[in-house]
């Protein structure tokens, strides 16, 4: 069954202390993974896309790269404002009626 | 812009009561999507539209009825609530079903009673 695995469910970091989450997924065909930021209260943010194993993308203090089998959102020296769930989905190649596969997500908090 | 509006933000139900929630995006995407988004659980997906006129079911759509009104405009009706319709609901929508990022509304919190 496809599935989405997001690790760990919460991470609590100093201000400037880097750290990964992890996503893991089983799919039998990988059309994209995408990042989403939530806060609360609000609706999921788009953060990036990754289509191919290798490929990495950067946006500020965050960097996402992708493997055959998980996809690893880096955090560089975060701030009080990256606070905020991290949600990992994944986009199956079948039509399968559920484009996209939502992990649960991890709530990182960073404290000043 | 706008993105992807939903209304409303709030509402609570008896069960048994019926409500409709609404969403428009002005993005002119031609998929739209009903999610709904419960404590440790990653968003199902209920109903989608892939373009004006057509509509399927996801993961979780019984209890639940979709319209695709226009190209700009997907709602998603509650014949008869029950408790276990307590939920997050966000609405999103994307360019086409089959590829690109999803962008979502702010969400409509409805609680049953």
């Amino acid at each position: 069954e496809d599935q989405v695995t997001q690790s760990p469910e919460a991470l609590r970091l100093q201000e400037g202390e880097s750290s990964s989450l992890n996503c893991s997924y089983t799919v039998s065909g990988l059309r994209g993974l995408f990042w989403y930021r939530q806060d609360p209260g609000k609706g999921p943010e788009f953060l990036f896309t990754l289509y191919s194993a290798g490929e990495e993308k950067e946006k500020e203090r965050l960097k996402a790269t992708l493997t055959k089998k998980e996809s690893f959102l880096h955090i560089t020296a975060p701030k009080p404002e990256d606070s905020a769930t991290y949600l990992c989905a994944v986009q199956a190649e079948e039509n399968t009626g559920n484009q996209f596969y939502f992990g649960t997500g991890t709530s990182l908090t960073v404290i000043p | 812009n706008a993105g992807v509006t939903q209304t409303p933000k709030f509402q609570v139900l008896k069960t048994g009561q019926s409500m409709t929630l609404q969403c428009a995006q002005d993005m002119n995407h031609n998929s739209m999507y009903w999610y709904r988004q419960d404590p440790g659980m990653g968003l199902r997906l209920i109903y989608y539209s892939a373009s004006e006129g057509t509509t399927d079911k996801g993961e979780v759509p019984n209890g639940y009825n979709v319209s695709r009104l226009n190209k700009r405009e997907f709602s998603l009706r509650l014949e008869s609530a029950a408790p276990s319709q307590t939920s997050v609901y966000f609405c999103a929508s994307s360019v086409l079903v089959s590829a690109g990022e999803l962008f979502f509304g702010e969400g409509s919190r409805l609680t049953v009673l």
